[in-house]
Formats: structure tokens, sequence, C-alpha cells
């Protein structure tokens, strides 16, 4: 069974702060795909970033960035000069290869980042 | 241009009634999900649909009938709702699974059903 662990329930800093997200994965699959959202307190859930298990290029994208390391099966998201408006909970999420028509997403249990001035 | 709408947004209701939640998609996607958000924030499948046809159906009371007119809609009833029905309702879609890849999923807004 796959099953996606962000130890971090909460965290806050202050603004300009970089701020690391964990995200560790357990699956039995070798092929596997990994996601980020973001959930504002808005309430709506926005996708980030999608991995897959065979490439293990990190990404950048503007202040985000994502690490993703198969030897300790993490996908950690980094947010650089941390802004307000990053205040959010965020999601890593799992899905397994298959050879249906529909996958599911396993959620880890959400980190709340909390951005102050 | 929304891309995966829900109504209503809030859903307020007395323990025992019906309620439906609509969600419709414009991506042209051929998969829609439901997934449930309970108080804890937790996030969790209830079930998929692709091309009207039900694929996931992971273990949700029977109370939960979700019903696809077509492929860009995928409805939400409750029957006799009960307290602990009370969370936020996302409704998804996607192109499915293709080469065995999943691909992503893009949310709707929510929909926040308090039972009372």
């Amino acid at each position: 069974a796959q099953k996606v662990t962000q130890a971090q329930t909460e965290i806050s800093v202050v603004e300009k702060e970089d701020v690391t997200l964990d995200c560790v994965y357990e699956t039995r699959d070798t092929t596997y795909y990994l996601f980020w959202y973001k959930q504002p307190p808005s309430g709506e859930l926005v996708f980030l970033i999608r991995r897959n298990s065979f490439d293990e290029q990190n990404e950048i994208s503007g202040r985000y960035s994502w690490n993703f390391q198969k030897s300790t099966s993490s996908f950690n998201f980094t947010i650089t000069a941390s802004q307000v408006v990053d205040s959010a909970v965020y999601f890593c999420a799992l899905s397994e290869r298959n050879t249906g028509t529909a996958s599911k997403l396993t959620f880890g249990t959400g980190t709340r980042l909390q951005v102050t001035l | 241009d929304t891309a995966v709408s829900q109504t209503p947004k809030y859903l307020v209701t007395q323990m025992g009634n019906d309620k439906s939640i609509k969600c419709e998609q414009n991506l042209g996607h051929d998969t829609m999900y439901w997934y449930k958000q309970d108080s804890k924030k937790f996030l969790k499948i209830m079930f998929s649909y692709n091309n009207k046809e039900l694929i996931i159906n992971e273990t949700v009371p029977n109370r939960f009938s979700p019903k696809s007119p077509d492929k860009a809609h995928l409805n939400l009833h409750i029957n006799s709702l009960e307290l602990g029905d009370s969370a936020v309702y996302f409704c998804a879609s996607s192109q499915g699974v293709i080469a065995g890849a999943p691909d992503t999923q893009y949310f709707g807004p929510g929909t926040r059903l308090t039972v009372l």
C-alpha cells in the first residue's frame, strides 16, 4: 500500500526566510508519480508540480524548488524568500502506475505554512 | 473560465436530509473524481468515473451515490445525511491514465457541507 508522510504539521517563518517542506513516501511500485498541491486560506486546491519516479532531476520554478531523492524516498519542497501570499496548507501526494482508466491520489496530511511580516 | 466548478460552495442542512453537489469540468477530460477533506484537512478519494463509468469506489457508505450524466459532469448525491458527513467535498478531473501514467488531477473549489 502507498503512504505519504508530511511530518511537519505547521511551520511559521518570517517573510523573506527560506523554508523547506518535507515529504516522505512509501510505495512498492518502481514507477510512481509525486505531486504537490497548495491550499490557500480561500480553500481551493492548486496544482504545483508533478514528478515521475524515473526523473530525478530537481526542478526550480521561480521561488519554488523541489528536491526528489529516490534513495531516501523523499520529495521536498523549498520556498525561497517566502512571502505572506505563500501562507497555505501544502499537500504532497503519490499516485502509482496502473493499467486502468483512473488513478487515485494518496495525500499526506499536509503542512500548514504561516508566513508573517 | 473556470476549469472545474462545483455548486454549491456552501451547504448547510439538517441530519436526515438528502442533498446533492454538482460538478462540471470544461477541460475536456475523460475522468472525474470525488474527494472528501475532513476537519483535520485529510484528503481521501471517494469515487472516480471515466466517461460515465464507475472506476474507483472506495469504502464509502452506500448513502453516497455518484452520478455522471456525461463525461463533463459528476454529481454526488448523499442520502440521510449524518453529522459525520460534515466535510469539504472536492471534485477533480484529469485525462485519466495515459500509457500507465496517471494524469494530473485538477480540483474544483470545494463544497463545504455542514450537517446540523
